[in-house]
């Protein structure tokens, strides 16, 4: 079946540092690919999003490109802050609304000043 | 515009006890699901609705767990009786199943349930 592998943390960071958070998927067909992000005590919210080969999602200053060649969609950011500290959470899709989501384990991001 | 509501944020029981969580999705959401989230893992599926159907049950453990969607709106998880090994967050999401948020699925604050 479907499924999400992202790298384990926790990742630990200066503030002001390069980010790269490791996700790479199995699936059957071409689904849509999803960052998630759990700041501590709230809800996931979704942090962007890619729906096709070479799409580039991007919020807040995170981005990630959908490659279906090596099945990755990796998160990256430029200049990580202390407010970045959270969860991030990998997940999948099948294009057919509704369906449910697939998520990696998560991985830790601490950030320090 | 309000997000999805989940109600107890928290909750204590002792094993063997019944125990209920409430979600109210985000207006005009069809699609309903009830995810669990055990600690230090990813949120999996436990059920899905499409407004007051049941689409996809199939990993929701039939011999304790039951939920409803009463109406198509809101929705109730219940564990009858409650495991030690079903301590974990419950978290209710919703989507629309058109228009350009189609895949987009949006997440209550979860329910802590400690069973002990």
């Amino acid at each position: 079946g479907d499924s999400v592998t992202q790298m384990e943390g926790p990742v630990t960071l200066s503030e002001e540092a390069f980010l790269t958070i490791n996700c790479t998927y199995t699936a059957t067909g071409y689904p849509s690919l999803f960052w998630y992000v759990q700041y501590p005590g709230e809800g996931l919210q979704l942090l962007l999003k890619a729906t096709k080969a070479d799409d580039k999602g991007s919020n807040k200053g995170f981005e990630a490109t959908y490659r279906k060649e090596t099945t990755s969609f990796h998160l990256e950011k430029g200049s990580v802050q202390v407010s970045d500290s959270a969860v991030y959470f990998c997940a999948l899709s099948d294009r057919q609304a509704g369906t449910a989501l697939i998520f990696g384990k998560g991985t830790t991001l601490s950030v320090s000043s | 515009e309000a997000g999805v509501v989940q109600s107890p944020r928290y909750k204590i029981i002792e094993k063997k006890q019944p125990v209920a969580f409430w979600c109210n999705p985000i207006s005009g959401h069809n699609t309903l699901y009830w995810y669990l989230q055990n600690l230090g893992q990813g949120p999996e599926l436990l059920i899905r609705y499409e407004n007051e159907e049941a689409v996809d049950d199939s990993q929701l453990p039939k011999d304790r767990f039951s939920a409803e969607r009463l109406k198509g709106v809101d929705s109730t998880l219940k564990i009858q009786p409650a495991e030690l090994g079903d301590s974990a967050v419950y978290l209710c999401a919703s989507s629309l199943d058109s228009g350009p948020s189609r895949n987009e699925q949006f997440f209550g604050p979860g329910t802590r349930l400690t069973v002990l």
